[in-house]
C-alpha cells in the first residue's frame, strides 16, 4: 500500500516552455500533497504544500507564479513549470500524506521528476 | 523552527556487519514524529522506519531499529546484517504532529556504501 506515482519521470525542455508533472497517489486518498526539489547531492527542499480543493501554500522564497499547483482531486496533484529557464532545471519529488490503518501520518514519496531545461 | 542534525556526510560498512548512523534534532514540541528515510541510486524516497515522540519502545522493522533518546533529542539508525542493496543515501526526518499538514525537516543526509 502507500504507492504515489509520478508522471514523467524524465522531461527535457527548451528555455520559455512550460512543464507539468502529475503526482498521483494509487491506492489511498490524499488530502495533502507535497512538493519538493533536490539538488545533486543535497536533501530534499520543500517548496509547497498541496492542498486538495484549495489554494497551495508556498515556502518562504518560492515564486508562486512560476511553480503552479494545482491539487484537484484526492489523488492528483500537478506541478507547473511555466516559462521554464535552465536554472530550473533539477530534480523534483512530490509527497503524499497517508494516515494507514492504524491513524499514524506519513509521507510516501513518488520516483521523482528530472527537468533539463536546454 | 526545528533543525535536524545528521553529522555523518558518508560512511562505509562491510557486508553482514552492522552500522549505526547518527541523528540529533532540535525542537520545543513535545509531540512529534521521526523518520528515516533511504534514497538509493534511483532516487526514489523509501520508507524505512518511523518513531513517534510518546511511544518510549524503540521501533524496528526486520533489520533496521532505532535508538530514541527523547531528552538527548537523538536518533539514531542501526542497520543489522548490512546488504549491498542498503548502499543509499539515508536522511533523518522530523514532523511536528499538528492538526494540519505536517511538514518532513530533513537533515542533510549520510551517504552510506555497503562493500563486499
Amino acid at each position: 500500500g502507500a504507492v504515489v506515482s509520478q508522471h514523467p519521470s524524465w522531461v527535457i525542455c527548451k528555455s520559455g516552455t512550460s512543464v507539468k508533472i502529475e503526482c498521483r497517489s494509487l491506492d489511498f486518498q490524499a488530502t495533502t500533497m507535497f512538493w519538493y526539489r533536490q539538488f545533486p547531492k543535497q536533501s530534499l527542499m520543500l517548496m509547497a504544500t498541496s492542498n486538495e480543493g484549495s489554494k497551495a501554500t508556498y515556502e518562504q522564497g518560492v515564486e508562486k507564479d512560476k511553480f503552479l499547483i494545482n491539487h484537484a482531486s484526492l489523488t492528483l496533484s500537478t506541478l507547473t513549470v511555466t516559462s521554464a529557464h535552465p536554472e530550473d532545471s533539477s530534480f523534483y519529488i512530490c509527497s503524499a500524506r497517508d494516515f494507514g490503518r492504524l491513524r499514524q501520518e506519513t509521507q510516501y514519496f513518488g520516483p521523482g521528476t528530472r527537468l533539463l531545461v536546454l | 523552527a526545528q533543525t535536524v542534525t545528521q553529522s555523518q556526510p558518508e560512511m562505509s560498512v562491510q557486508e553482514a556487519e552492522t552500522v549505526t548512523l547518527s541523528c540529533t534534532y532540535d525542537t520545543s514540541e513535545s509531540n512529534y514524529y521521526l523518520f528515516w528515510y533511504k534514497q538509493p541510486p534511483s532516487r526514489q524516497m523509501i520508507l524505512v522506519i518511523r518513531q513517534e515522540a510518546y511511544k518510549q519502545q524503540n521501533a524496528t522493522e526486520n533489520r533496521f531499529s532505532v535508538n530514541f533518546q527523547k531528552a538527548a533529542k537523538s536518533f539514531s539508525l542501526k542497520i543489522s546484517d548490512s546488504q549491498l542493496g542498503d548502499t543509499a543515501m539515508y536522511f533523518c526526518a522530523f514532523m511536528k504532529r499538528t492538526g494540519t499538514a505536517s511538514k518532513l525537516t530533513f537533515g542533510t543526509g549520510t551517504r552510506l556504501q555497503v562493500t563486499l
